[in-house]
């Protein structure tokens, strides 16, 4: 069965700018999970979502917004984009986030200039 | 002091060796996951834990709850173990995920 996919995958933003990025998980996954890694953070949570809910936040700033939809794709949008937001972007999904494996796209690939 | 901490760093061994790599947390957990992710960002899930000891293949890893540590073992490595593991501890209540800062192995032929 089709993996995670996350599109686009490599992306050039100007800094003010805002960017969507796009997960489509795994068929009858329902949990879909976001996160950024950049060389000085690491792996860090951005949200989680469940049924079109949002069931947890990391401790970003409110321009990092997320959503998912009736179909359990989820979108994740940066709105006022800075230098500091270039990463790769993971989106995660799992069965129900909480006790089960979790399955990685590939991640979309975010540079700020 | 974070809460999840991975030793050594960086680990650099010749083909064949056995493999370990450690994870300390400092938060109750409702699971602990290894993760793996090779140049270009793409990441596997290896193994969660919740107790005990798991074994796929030629990786074994363990958890002890109460002394809150984990440990990845790779026997007979190969070149292609050449990766970053990740260590992830699923947090107790509000069930966020929090990331170790890896561990870069690299297995020289």
């Amino acid at each position: 069965k089709a993996g995670v996919t996350q599109t686009p995958r490599y992306l050039i933003k100007t800094r003010g700018q805002q960017v969507t990025l796009s997960c489509s998980p795994i068929s009858g996954h329902r949990s879909v999970s976001w996160y950024q890694q950049t060389p000085g953070q690491g792996l860090q949570f951005l949200f989680e979502y469940f049924s079109e809910t949002q069931r947890n936040k990391g401790n970003f700033p409110g321009r990092f917004s997320g959503r998912q939809f009736s179909n359990s794709r989820s979108e994740m949008n940066v709105s006022t984009l800075e230098l500091g937001d270039s990463a790769l972007y993971l989106c995660a999904s799992s069965l129900d986030g909480q006790r089960n494996t979790i399955y990685f796209g590939e991640g979309s690939w975010l540079t700020v200039v | 002091k974070n809460e999840v901490e991975q030793s050594p760093q960086n680990l650099t061994a010749q083909e064949g060796e056995f493999i370990t790599i450690n994870c300390s947390y400092s938060v109750g957990i409702s699971a602990l996951h290894w993760l793996q992710q090779h140049p270009g960002g793409g990441i596997v899930s290896l193994f969660m834990l919740s107790s005990g000891k798991k074994k796929h293949g030629r990786l074994i890893a363990t958890i002890n709850i109460q002394e809150k540590h984990s440990s990845l073992h790779i026997t007979a490595s190969h070149p292609r173990d050449s990766a970053v593991y990740i260590c992830a501890v699923r947090n107790f209540g509000n069930e966020k995920l929090t990331f170790g800062t890896g561990t870069r192995l690299t297995i020289i032929p």
